[in-house]
């Protein structure tokens, strides 16, 4: 079956510091991966996916499908990265386009 | 576009009582989806539609939900004799047609039942 675990419920870290929000997964097939973030009072929106390997508002994250991992990291943390962050799943090339969500982690950047 | 609209985005029902939760896709999109959030939990599947069909009702539990995504207006998430556990955030999420697989979502309708 399907799963995502993010480990982290809550992750802190000061302004210029490094953060890494960690993403493991479950699913026997070829995934699709993607991170969702929610700032305060916003909806879900889209940060980045997998196969576009683009970097947004400068967070990067590596498919390793031998650690089944997808983690979220950022050189140099901001202020305005501190929200909630979704990883979830997709089965690539399925026609049900459902989305497996982890549980999320509440990233604070304290200034 | 205005994106996802959901409506209302808090709604307050006794026991017993019924439900209803609409969604409004972005403009130009056929494809919807409802997930739930329960507290301190992530988001779960309940059901995809596109227009008139129900796709994937999988995450729907089987008794008291049902949806429908009409050919005019908006997707309907109904509850029938809600229960304090259905307590939870319901967020609609619509993408277009063909290659575009990006969600994007509503604002959630946050449901408490007392």
């Amino acid at each position: 079956a399907q799963r995502v675990t993010q480990p982290e419920k809550l992750l802190s870290v000061f302004k210029g510091a490094p953060v890494e929000l960690k993403c493991n997964y479950s699913y026997s097939g070829s995934p699709e991966l993607f991170w969702y973030v929610q700032y305060s009072r916003q909806r879900l929106q889209l940060l980045l996916r997998h196969i576009s390997r683009e970097s947004i508002k400068g967070f990067t994250a590596d498919l390793n499908k031998g650690e089944t991992s997808f983690h979220l990291k950022k050189p140099f943390a901001q202020e305005e990265d501190s929200a909630m962050y979704y990883c979830a799943l997709k089965a690539r090339g399925s026609t049900l386009g459902r989305l497996y969500f982890g549980r999320g982690t509440q990233l604070t950047v304290w200034p | 576009n205005a994106g996802v609209m959901q409506n209302p985005r808090h709604l307050v029902r006794r026991r017993g009582q019924e439900a209803r939760l609409r969604c409004s896709p972005m403009k130009g999109h056929s494809h919807v989806y409802w997930y739930r959030q329960l507290p301190e939990e992530g988001l779960k599947f309940m059901v995809y539609l596109q227009k008139e069909n129900i796709i994937d009702e999988s995450g729907m539990p089987k008794e008291r939900f049902s949806a429908e995504f009409p050919k005019e207006g908006p997707s309907i998430l109904r509850i029938q004799q809600v229960v304090r556990g259905d307590s939870a955030a319901y967020f609609c999420a619509s993408s277009l047609e063909d290659r575009d697989e990006t969600q994007y979502f509503g604002p959630g309708t946050r449901l408490l039942v007392l």
